[in-house]
C-alpha cells in the first residue's frame, strides 16, 4: 500500500511552545523521498524539506527539525519555539522511485494553530 | 529560486466560459509540470502530470477534454477549463520540478468560481 498518514488533524498551542507534527508513511520501495510543505491561510504551498530514504540524519534549519526513523516509517517534524506566523496546515508527502513520474502522495495535512 | 508564478490568481466566469490557467517556471526549467485541485479544508489531488513535450498524463477521473492541459516549453504549462461549469469551481495549484529526485515548487494557486 502507498500511504502517507498524518493523524493530527489540528494542533492548537499557545505562543512559545514546542510542538511536533507526526508523518508515518507505506511503501514497498527502498528508494523514495519524503517532503513537508507549509500551506498558509493565502494557500501557496512553501517547500520546507526533502529526505531521502538513503539518509537517516536529522536535520535542523532553525527553529525547525526534523526526526527521520526509517524504523518506524515516521518523519516527524518539531518547530522550536512557536510563533504566529507558523500558523498553517503542513502537508507530508512521499515520492517513490517505481513510479516513474515520482508524484507526489499526500497526507491529510495537519492544521496548526499557534495563540499569542 | 526556485519560483514558480501562477495567473490568475482568481477568477469569477459565468458558467460555460472556458479558463485558462498559466504556469510558468521563472528561475529553473521544469522537466515536468503537475496541477492539482485542492477542495476546502482537504489535501491536493493530482489532476495531471505534463512532461515538455509531450502529452499529458491525467489521473483516473479528470476528463481531459475538460482538463486541456498543454506544456509548450520548459517554463510554461497551461491549464484550460473549458465550457466550466459552477462544479468546477475549486482551487488550481501548479508544480514544477527540475528533475525527478527535486522537489515541487507550487504557484500561488488559482480560485476558480463560476457562477
Amino acid at each position: 500500500a502507498q500511504k502517507v498518514t498524518q493523524a493530527q488533524t489540528e494542533i492548537s498551542v499557545v505562543e512559545k511552545e514546542d510542538v511536533t507534527l507526526d508523518c508515518v508513511y507505506e511503501t514497498r520501495d527502498t528508494t523514495y523521498y519524503l517532503f513537508w510543505y507549509k500551506q498558509p491561510p493565502s494557500g501557496e504551498l512553501v517547500f520546507l524539506i526533502r529526505r531521502n530514504s538513503f539518509d537517516e540524519q536529522n536535520e535542523i534549519s532553525g527553529r525547525y527539525s526534523w526526526n527521520f526513523q526509517k524504523s518506524t516509517s515516521s518523519f516527524n517534524f518539531t518547530i522550536t519555539a512557536s510563533q504566529v506566523v507558523d500558523s498553517a496546515v503542513y502537508f507530508c508527502a512521499l515520492s517513490e522511485a517505481m513510479d516513474s513520474n515520482y508524484q507526489l502522495i499526500w497526507g491529510a495535512g495537519t492544521k496548526l494553530i499557534i495563540k499569542p | 529560486g526556485a519560483v514558480v508564478s501562477q495567473h490568475p490568481s482568481r477568477v469569477i466566469c459565468k458558467s460555460g466560459t472556458s479558463v485558462k490557467i498559466e504556469c510558468r517556471s521563472l528561475d529553473f526549467q521544469a522537466t515536468t509540470m503537475f496541477w492539482y485541485r485542492q477542495f476546502p479544508k482537504q489535501s491536493l489531488m493530482l489532476m495531471a502530470t505534463s512532461n515538455e513535450g509531450s502529452k499529458a498524463t491525467y489521473e483516473q477521473g479528470v476528463e481531459k477534454d475538460k482538463f486541456l492541459i498543454n506544456h509548450a516549453s520548459l517554463t510554461l504549462s497551461t491549464l484550460t477549463v473549458t465550457s466550466a461549469h459552477p462544479e468546477d469551481s475549486s482551487f488550481y495549484i501548479c508544480s514544477a520540478r527540475l528533475w525527478f529526485d527535486q522537489p515541487q515548487h507550487f504557484g500561488d494557486g488559482t480560485r476558480l468560481s463560476i457562477l
